[in-house]
């Protein structure tokens, strides 16, 4: 079955530490994922897309098929950065499964 | 400018009354969702229609009913309220889902 596991519910660093959000996958095809934020009280926005190789915010996944993963990544976290984050998984044409979510809370 | 709007942002209503969430998107996509967040922060989808046609229906009660008068709209109306509806509904919509989808800004309904 198709899955997307996020294994912390609770991600707490320091302003300026590394951040490592991690995602693993269970998909028997080509995956796509994505990570999407979720800052407090706002609607989920797109963060980036494993097909663009793009980084955001200085944020950056590399998906890791032997591993299953894909790994959000930052070398100097910011308080700004404080949010929910979602792994997400493209099962069939349209449809999106979502992690449980992991909340980075980024310490002064 | 809002790409995707719901409204209400906030209901709050008694346990059996019948509600409705509406949501527009001006983007000119194709598909449009409504997602569940509970208070756990999971989040689930629950329908998806592509061009007004009904494409996924998870397992959902069947009190709950989208509706989708045109491409641009997906309304979801719920009936007899009950307490587990409590929770954050997110409508969104995408045209190519390699794109990834861009999300209301949520509804937070509250059953008392």
């Amino acid at each position: 079955a198709q899955r997307v596991t996020q294994p912390e519910k609770l991600l707490s660093v320091f302003k300026g530490a590394p951040v490592e959000l991690k995602c693993n996958y269970s998909y028997s095809g080509s995956p796509e994922l994505f990570w999407y934020v979720q800052y407090s009280r706002q609607r989920l926005q797109l963060l980036l897309r494993h097909i663009s190789r793009e980084s955001i915010k200085g944020f950056t996944a590399d998906l890791n098929k032997g591993e299953t993963s894909f790994h959000l990544k930052k070398p100097f976290a910011q308080e700004e950065d404080s949010a929910m984050y979602y792994c997400a998984l493209r099962k069939g044409y349209n449809k999106l499964i979502f992690g449980a979510g992991t909340r980075l809370a980024v310490h002064p | 400018d809002t790409a995707v709007s719901q409204t209400p942002k906030y209901l709050v209503t008694q346990m059996g009354n019948d509600k409705s969430i509406k949501c527009e998107q001006n983007l000119g996509h194709d598909t449009m969702y409504w997602y569940k967040q509970d208070s756990k922060k999971f989040l689930k989808i629950m329908f998806s229609y592509n061009n007004k046609e009904l494409i996924i229906n998870e397992t959902v009660p069947n009190r709950f009913s989208p509706k989708s008068p045109d491409k641009a709209h997906l309304n979801l109306h719920i009936n007899s309220l009950e307490l587990g509806d409590s929770a954050v509904y997110f409508c969104a919509s995408s045209q190519s889902p390699a794109e990834g989808y861009t999300f209301g800004s949520g509804t937070r309904l509250t059953v008392v």
